[in-house]
């Protein structure tokens, strides 16, 4: 069964410094979205993309935040200068059907220190 | 804006009964999601549903929209079943945009 991945599983890094997280979305999957979970807190939307371009975001996804699908496979998840605030599990979604039908991946933790 | 509100927030039941989770939501939608989320952190899609009863094993998921309420049932509750269930719902009510989700339900069966 297809699947979306994402890696790293965990990351740490220091404050100030830029991460990239990567997830493979299903191969034949039109949006694209990033979720992220701060510890003991509720699932919290980023961004959704669809056709090359951010088709909403929310209040978190700030200038810090940047998403890209640089080629046909992979989709990006930059965050330019992490703080302590953005450790967090951060997820990625795909879907051929917008908010029906979600495929989540596994996560990845991020850890500020 | 949509609010989704969950209820129990904790849960401990003995294996072999029977669990109900609720969630209620403030604007009317499209559809509704059920997710799983295990103790390592991911999260797996269990239904989505936009009307009536959906059932998978163990596990069934009823919607009244109505009432903008909907129900998570699991049958003969095992210690695999172990795991926060969290509903999420469209921000805006439509398909498109964006989830809301759930604090969750964090739910233990004891052996």
């Amino acid at each position: 069964e297809p699947e979306v991945t994402q890696t790293p599983s965990h990351q740490v890094t220091q404050m100030g410094q830029e991460v990239i997280l990567r997830c493979v979305p299903i191969s034949n999957h039109l949006y694209f979205y990033w979720y992220r979970q701060i510890l003991g807190q509720k699932v919290e939307f980023l961004v959704s993309f669809y056709n090359n371009e951010i088709s909403e975001k929310s209040e978190i996804f700030d200038d810090q935040f940047s998403v890209e699908r640089p080629d046909g496979s992979n989709f990006t998840l930059k965050i330019r200068s992490t703080k302590l605030e953005d450790s967090a599990m951060y997820f990625c979604a795909s879907s051929n059907r917008g908010l029906w039908e979600q495929y989540f991946g596994p996560g990845t933790r991020l850890t500020v220190t | 804006k949509n609010e989704v509100e969950q209820s129990p927030q904790n849960l401990t039941a003995q294996e072999g009964e029977f669990i109900t989770i609720n969630c209620s939501y403030s604007v009317g939608i499209s559809a509704l999601h059920w997710l799983q989320q295990h103790p390592g952190g991911g999260i797996v899609s269990l239904f989505m549903l936009s009307s009536g009863k959906k059932k998978h094993g163990r596990l069934i998921a009823t919607i009244n929209i109505q009432e903008k309420h909907s129900s998570l049932h699991i049958t003969a509750s095992h210690p695999r079943d172990s795991a926060v269930y969290i509903c999420a719902a469209p921000h805006y009510g439509g398909s498109q945009g964006n989830l809301i989700f759930g604090k969750g339900t964090k739910l233990s069966v004891k052996p």
